[in-house]
């Protein structure tokens, strides 16, 4: 089961700023918390991950709350390039191995 | 573009077959991991593999198994194909076991 849980889907107008939320309550102090992106038929490309500080790179921001039971990916300007489903993934240690377990993800679409 | 590709890109099967599918890795990666995803799912991990040795796996009948060889590409095989085993099959490398991973776009079986 996944460790993470979305929004089915979420609506934001182009230009504004897109915010994803994502809760995993059960998450553990080691584990990660990793956003992807997939635009439809193509292969899910990497955004961000953190521990517990915030994040930032050229594509999203990433907010965390200081408790670690939930974060927050930021697209500061979306754009219709930006429709895709979001996923959150916790990423849960096996043995000395680092599986990635996802949800259903978040449909995003960005509306002109 | 990642740099990870996959072959073939789409490939139909018929029920007991057997068929391999081919993952090249990005340069300077030396792990490769095997998703399945299923339409409109999340991709569930199949099993992950390390400087040629598998070093992880999800919960997949032993009909699927794999390979890597010592240029770091990979092979998932899947013997007695099974009409559930149409999906996107998705390869993802990382520099290390337990750093970010990089998709490639996918190969679409279909079993028929």
């Amino acid at each position: 089961d996944a460790k993470t849980t979305q929004p089915p889907s979420m609506d934001c107008a182009e230009g504004r700023a897109a915010n994803l939320p994502c809760n995993h309550s059960t998450i553990s102090g080691n584990e990660y918390v990793y956003w992807y992106r997939q635009i439809h038929s193509q292969g899910p490309q990497y955004i961000i991950h953190g521990l517990k500080n915030n994040e930032t790179n050229e594509m999203a921001s990433l907010i965390i709350t200081e408790d670690r039971k939930s974060s927050t990916l930021i697209l500061p300007h979306a754009t219709l390039r930006d429709t895709a489903v979001y996923y959150c993934i916790v990423r849960y240690p096996m043995d000395s191995n680092y599986q990635l377990i996802w949800g259903a993800g978040t449909k995003l679409i960005i509306k002109p | 573009e990642t740099g990870v590709t996959q072959s073939p890109t789409h490939l139909i099967k018929t029920r007991g077959q057997q068929v391999t599918l081919r993952c090249s890795s990005q340069s300077g990666h030396n792990t490769v991991s095997w998703y399945q995803q299923a339409l409109g799912q999340g991709p569930q991990f199949i099993f992950q593999y390390y400087r040629e040795e598998e070093n992880g796996r999800g919960n997949f009948p032993p009909r699927f198994s794999g390979l890597q060889f010592p240029n770091y590409s990979s092979e998932l095989n899947v013997n007695a194909l099974e009409l559930d085993d149409s999906a996107l099959y998705l390869c993802a490398s990382s520099l290390e076991a337990y750093t970010e991973a990089f998709f490639g776009q996918g190969t679409r079986l279909t079993v028929v």
